[in-house]
C-alpha cells in the first residue's frame, strides 16, 4: 500500500528565504507526482506535475524534483513571499485507476 | 464558470437529513472524483467516476451515495450522517485517455487533477 510522507510539517521562514520541501513514498512504482498548495478553507491548486519519466519541473519560483528510485520528492521555493503561506501538499498516482495517495500536508508560514 | 465548481460551499445539516452536494467541471474531463478532509488526516479518496465507469473504495459507508449522470457533474448524496462525518469535501476531475483510438500518447495535462473549492460540512 503506497504512503506518502511530508516533511517537516510545519515551517515558519522570514521573507525572501529560499526553503525545501520534501515528501516521500514507499512504493517507487508511480505514474505521477503532485505538488498542490492548499489555502485555509479552501480547495486545492495544482502546482507542479512531474510525470514518472522525469526528473524536474519549474514554475515561476517553484521548483520540482523527483528521484523516483529513492522515492523522494522534494519541492523548492526560491525567494519566498508572505503569499507563499499555505499548506503544500504532495500526492503520488500508482495505480491504473489513477488514485492520488496523498501526504498529509507542511504548513508553511512566510514572515514579513 | 471555469474549472471546477462546487455548490453549496457551506452546508449545516442534522444526523436525520438529506442533502447532496453538486459538483460539475468545465474542463472537458472525463473522470471524477471526490475526496474529503478531516483535520489531521490526509486527503481521503472516496469515490472515483473514470470513463464513465465508478470505482469505489470499500471503506465508505453507505450513508454516501455518488452519482454521475454525465461526464461533467457529479453528486454525493448524503443521508443520515453523523457528527464525524463533518469535513471538507472535495470534488476533482482529470483526463484519462479514451478506450479506443489513440492509444499511448500521454500529453502534460493527462491525469493532472484539478480540484474544486470544497463543500465545509458541519453535521450536528
Amino acid at each position: 500500500k503506497q504512503e506518502v510522507t511530508q516533511i517537516p510539517a510545519a515551517l515558519s521562514v522570514p521573507e525572501g528565504e529560499n526553503l525545501v520541501l520534501n515528501c516521500s513514498f514507499t512504493d517507487s512504482a508511480i505514474y505521477n507526482l503532485q505538488w498542490f498548495r492548499q489555502d485555509p478553507g479552501k480547495g486545492l491548486t495544482s502546482l507542479l506535475l512531474i510525470q514518472s519519466s522525469q526528473r524536474e519541473q519549474t514554475s515561476g519560483r517553484l521548483n520540482a524534483s523527483l528521484d523516483k528510485s529513492s522515492g523522494r520528492s522534494t519541492l523548492y521555493i526560491a525567494a519566498s513571499q508572505p503569499g507563499d503561506s499555505a499548506t503544500y501538499l504532495c500526492a503520488v498516482s500508482s495505480g491504473g485507476s489513477e488514485k492520488l495517495v496523498f501526504g498529509k500536508g507542511t504548513k508553511l508560514t512566510v514572515n514579513p | 464558470e471555469t474549472g471546477v465548481t462546487q455548490t453549496p460551499r457551506h452546508l449545516v445539516m442534522g444526523m436525520t437529513n438529506k442533502k447532496s452536494l453538486k459538483c460539475e467541471q468545465h474542463l472537458g474531463h472525463n473522470a471524477m472524483y471526490w475526496y474529503k478532509q478531516s483535520a489531521k488526516k490526509p486527503l481521503e479518496l472516496m469515490f472515483v467516476y473514470s470513463l464513465e465507469e465508478r470505482v469505489e473504495n470499500n471503506s465508505v459507508p453507505s450513508r454516501f451515495s455518488p452519482e454521475c449522470p454525465n461526464s461533467s457533474h457529479l453528486f454525493l448524496h448524503l443521508h443520515t450522517l453523523q457528527p464525524e462525518d463533518s469535513a471538507l469535501y472535495l470534488c476533482a476531475s482529470s483526463q484519462e485517455p479514451p478506450r479506443t483510438g489513440e492509444a499511448g500518447r500521454v500529453s502534460g495535462s493527462l491525469y493532472e487533477q484539478y480540484f474544486g473549492p470544497g463543500t465545509r460540512l458541519t453535521v450536528t
